[in-house]
């Protein structure tokens, strides 16, 4: 069965300082991994996927993740932290075997202080 | 480019009363369609899934039902709404039926029963 864990209700940054909010994930076979990132009262919205290829994944507004295999995880990470970064990010895996086992993680709320 | 809307973005409704939400497609063909339901701003719930027009598939047992009767149209229902009802509803589709295709999400439906 899939999971995926983002193991710190919250995370709490400055302005200008690197953050990285984690993820690790299970499931059988080669992973589809996704981040999306939630505004309050809007939807989701989708941040960047790991398919195959380069571990280090670019998606917008400046973030990147980063896939290990080893460790079974995919954290985002973003060099600078902008106070406009603060929101509910999820993290969420998915098999080959149907696009509608899409799991999501229970989510990390990003605060960053000016 | 490709646009979801949903609808009503609020909504209050007695226990008891019926329930009819809305979200259409613009600008893609056969998307994959999904209902979702979130609680207390965090985790999320897939309540039902489609692939095609009539084609429903319910993840988890409610009071809850969905239909598709065009190929970019979703609705979500209820005879009759209880008060564990309550939640920020969210449409989305994806482009293809496997597992690598992003979701793309509605801004959501929130829904008060009292």
């Amino acid at each position: 069965a899939q999971s995926v864990a983002q193991p710190e209700d919250q995370v709490n940054v400055a302005e200008g300082n690197p953050l990285t909010v984690k993820c690790t994930y299970s499931v059988s076979g080669n992973p589809y991994l996704f981040w999306y990132v939630q505004y309050p009262n809007r939807g989701l919205q989708f941040l960047l996927k790991y398919i195959t290829g380069d571990n280090l994944v670019k998606g917008s507004y400046g973030f990147e993740a980063e896939f290990n295999k080893s460790q079974t995880s995919f954290h985002l990470k973003k060099p600078s932290a902008l106070v406009s970064d603060s929101a509910l990010y999820f993290c969420a895996v998915s098999g080959y075997s149907s696009a509608s086992k899409i799991i999501f993680g229970s989510g990390t709320r990003l605060s960053i202080r000016p | 480019s490709q646009t979801i809307h949903q609808w009503p973005a609020t909504l209050v409704q007695p226990v008891g009363s019926p329930l009819s939400l809305e979200c259409t497609v613009e600008g893609t063909s056969n998307p994959n369609l999904y209902w979702y339901r979130q609680a207390a701003g965090r985790g999320l719930q897939l309540l039902f899934y489609s692939v095609g027009i009539g084609q429903i598939s319910s993840e988890v047992p409610q009071n809850l039902s969905a239909s598709r009767p065009q190929d970019r149209q979703f609705i979500l229902s209820s005879k009759k709404l209880l008060l564990s009802d309550s939640g920020f509803y969210l449409c989305a589709w994806s482009a293809t039926g496997n597992g690598y295709s992003p979701l793309h999400f509605g801004n959501g439906t929130r829904l008060t029963v009292t």
